[in-house]
């Protein structure tokens, strides 16, 4: 099993530009979130998914955009980068049950 | 979901016990205590979790408190490598458990 795999694992976009981050699954998870975690700051829930066709808003969606067309797959649309959105992304699924949340190793993306 | 509290930092020797202390007073009677913990710039690692009883695994221990206000993870024997920042978290069991908060978490440091 492979786990929770996001790629790519680095990215600088220019201010405007837009992007995809992808995140997959193999483990028949449900749900499914994406985090943000900024420089000395815990992680922020962007947006979430608890099966496919099914998701909402976290704490800070702004900019950001989801699908959950199947159960193994979760991307994140940026729409037009902005400098304040550089940051350090985080996919992460679980199944229903209170288990816990298995994390992928993370997007690094810089906007300038 | 109920808010933690923990202390911003620790150390603790190689080879000794670490304990670390997590409150959380408000945690209502279908909130499970979750502890993950992250890796300098690698996504959180989920440790252990529990209700109301006390939990052992491989990696840990959690304690409870009778009156589930507070909570200790416990690392037996602590190395170099289980130098991390520890988030203590409080999931709902039911309709939300989507969702995680973190917080700012306790950054562990194991001395040599």
């Amino acid at each position: 099993n492979a786990g929770v795999t996001q790629t790519p694992k680095f990215q600088v976009l220019k201010t405007g530009q837009s992007m995809t981050l992808q995140c997959a699954q193999d483990m028949n998870h449900e749900y499914m979130s994406w985090y943000r975690q900024d420089p000395g700051m815990g992680l922020r829930l962007i947006h979430y998914s608890v099966g496919a066709g099914i998701t909402d808003q976290g704490e800070v969606p702004n900019g950001y955009n989801v699908s959950r067309s199947t159960t193994e797959d979760f991307p994140l649309r940026l729409l037009s980068a902005a400098p304040s959105q550089t940051s350090v992304y985080f996919c992460a699924s679980s199944d229903r049950e209170s288990g816990g949340y298995t994390f992928g190793s993370g997007t690094r993306l810089t906007v300038v | 979901d109920a808010k933690t509290t923990q202390p911003p930092s620790m150390d603790c020797a190689e080879g000794r016990a670490a304990n670390l202390p997590c409150n959380h007073s408000t945690i209502s009677g279908n909130e499970y205590v979750y502890w993950y913990r992250q890796i300098h710039s690698q996504g959180p690692q989920y440790i252990i979790h529990g209700l109301k009883n006390n939990e052992t695994n491989e990696m840990a221990s959690l304690i409870i408190t009778e009156d589930r206000k507070s909570s200790t993870l416990i690392l037996p024997h602590a190395t170099l490598r289980d130098t991390a920042v520890y988030y203590c978290i409080v999931r709902n069991s039911g309709g939300s458990n989507y969702k995680l908060t973190f917080g700012k978490g306790t950054l562990l440091t194991v001395n040599p």
